[in-house]
């Protein structure tokens, strides 16, 4: 159980292109999604938390219109890299939050690899 | 300021030869601590969830336990399939956001 996925695994875009990525809890509903970026032989970075049903809370220095996110529903939110520039390219993970109780665990996707030349 | 820092960055093993990893977090209202085990080009994969100091749990070769300033990750005659990067996160607030330390490499040589 508990499993996430990501959609694409990894893309490779022209810069000033938008790309976007799925995030998709497949056996729990997530009331909330985390993505977060990860720069080679670097911990991960959160960018944003994504509740399903509003807005999504950015990280300080991390611009809301560069990287829309989207929570339609409990189990798939998704991030717009928009006008994507080569600093850009990173690996971007997504987590899905599940709750039981007092208990809050987060589960990873497998990632999405994002080269912008 | 909530802050995790994770002991040694990198660790060589011989296969068979037991060590731990260290956790230490300065945190406001712990939730939980969370080990996570990531593979390159892989996303983290889940471990260990502690939620109070004294708790211990284990998985195979891995055994995580938590005290109010540290968490220890104690690996039991690792094989080379253990080779990773081990990940320590704190979870505080309502907000269900985790702070990641830096992460500590493993490699075990057979």
């Amino acid at each position: 159980g508990a499993v996430v996925s990501q959609h694409p695994s990894w893309v490779i875009c022209k810069s000033g292109t938008s790309v976007k990525i799925e995030c998709r809890s497949l056996d729990f509903q997530a009331t909330t999604m985390f993505w977060y970026r990860q720069f080679p032989k670097q911990s991960l970075m959160l960018m944003a938390t994504s509740n399903e049903g509003s807005k999504a809370t950015y990280e300080q220095g991390v611009e809301k219109d560069k990287f829309l996110i989207n929570h339609a529903s409990l189990t798939l939110s998704t991030l717009t890299v928009t006008s994507a520039h080569p600093e850009d390219s990173s690996f971007y993970i997504c987590s899905a939050s599940l709750t039981s109780g007092i208990y809050n665990e987060q589960f990873f996707g497998p990632g999405t690899r994002l080269t912008v030349l | 300021e909530d802050q995790v820092t994770q002991s040694p960055e990198a660790l060589r093993l011989q296969e068979g030869e037991s060590s731990s990893l260290n956790c230490s977090y300065t945190v406001s209202g712990l939730r939980g601590l969370f080990w996570y085990r990531q593979d390159p080009g892989k996303g983290p994969e889940f471990l260990f969830t502690l939620y109070s100091a004294g708790e211990e749990k284990e998985k195979e070769r891995l055994k995580a336990t938590l005290t109010k300033k540290e968490s220890f990750l104690h690996i039991t005659a690792p094989k080379p399939e253990d080779s990773a990067t081990y990940l320590c996160a704190v979870q505080a607030g309502n907000t269900g956001k985790l702070i990641f330390g830096q992460g500590t490499t493993l490699q075990v040589k057979p």
